[in-house]
């Protein structure tokens, strides 16, 4: 069975970086079969898709979030990172991670975890 | 960017109703769509994706249909479990982007 778990400080200052850890098991992050990928989603709002990895360490990111955004991949540890630049409290939100099947949709979640900027 | 826009924003139905949930893609998206199921306090669970593949699990109840710009979940039939949130969610070019949600509250 596959399992996601986030990872990461619950509390970020203002124009700090953020950074999560989402670990895999039941799986490789090395599969060519999947990209993993983080979204996003503020307390009442909308889901936002933050960005994906392959296992190549390919990325693509949300146009919006691209210059503030990097996701890289640890292979020794079965894991993959989110690094998020210069928050603001439009940055607090509950934060997953996601496998993402064939057919680019996401197929097994994370629990998540909030993350709040607050100084 | 493509923009994802669900309607109703909100929906009151009973236990036993249809009930049918559209999403509405700002491009043309082929059928690059999934449906998600989320409660409060859970993760999102994906209930459909190739706009109508219904994922292993989950109930025949279940459905999902359009291509194009234009799709749509339905519930057959409510049962008391199903009164959640509900997201659609595209991918296109390297990006995706999710619907508002769409919530399903008891009469």
């Amino acid at each position: 069975q596959v399992q996601l778990q986030e990872s990461g400080p619950g509390l970020v200052k203002p124009s700090q970086t953020l950074s999560l850890t989402c670990t895999v098991s039941g799986d490789s992050v090395s599969s060519s079969t999947y990209y993993w990928s983080w979204v996003r989603q503020p307390a009442g709002k909308a889901l936002e898709w933050i960005g994906r990895i392959y296992s190549r360490g390919t990325t693509n990111y949300n146009p919006s979030l691209k210059s503030r955004v990097s996701i890289s991949l640890d292979t020794s540890e079965n894991r993959f990172s989110l690094r998020v630049n210069s928050v603001t409290a439009a940055d607090t939100a509950v934060y997953y991670c996601a496998r993402v099947n064939y057919y680019f949709h996401m197929d097994v979640w994370g629990n998540g975890t909030t993350v709040i900027v607050s100084s | 960017d493509i923009q994802m826009t669900q309607s109703p924003s909100t929906l009151s139905a009973s236990v036993g109703d249809r009930v049918t949930i559209t999403c509405r893609a700002s491009q043309y998206i082929s059928t690059w769509l999934a449906w998600y199921q989320q409660k409060p306090g859970k993760a999102p669970k994906l209930l459909i994706y190739k706009a109508s593949t219904l994922e292993s699990g989950v109930p025949s109840r279940f459905s999902g249909s359009g291509s194009g710009t234009d799709f749509t979940l339905t519930i057959s039939s409510l049962q008391p479990d199903d009164f959640a949130t509900y997201h659609c969610q595209q991918y296109n070019s390297y990006s995706y982007s999710f619907g508002q949600g769409t919530k399903l509250e008891i009469k």
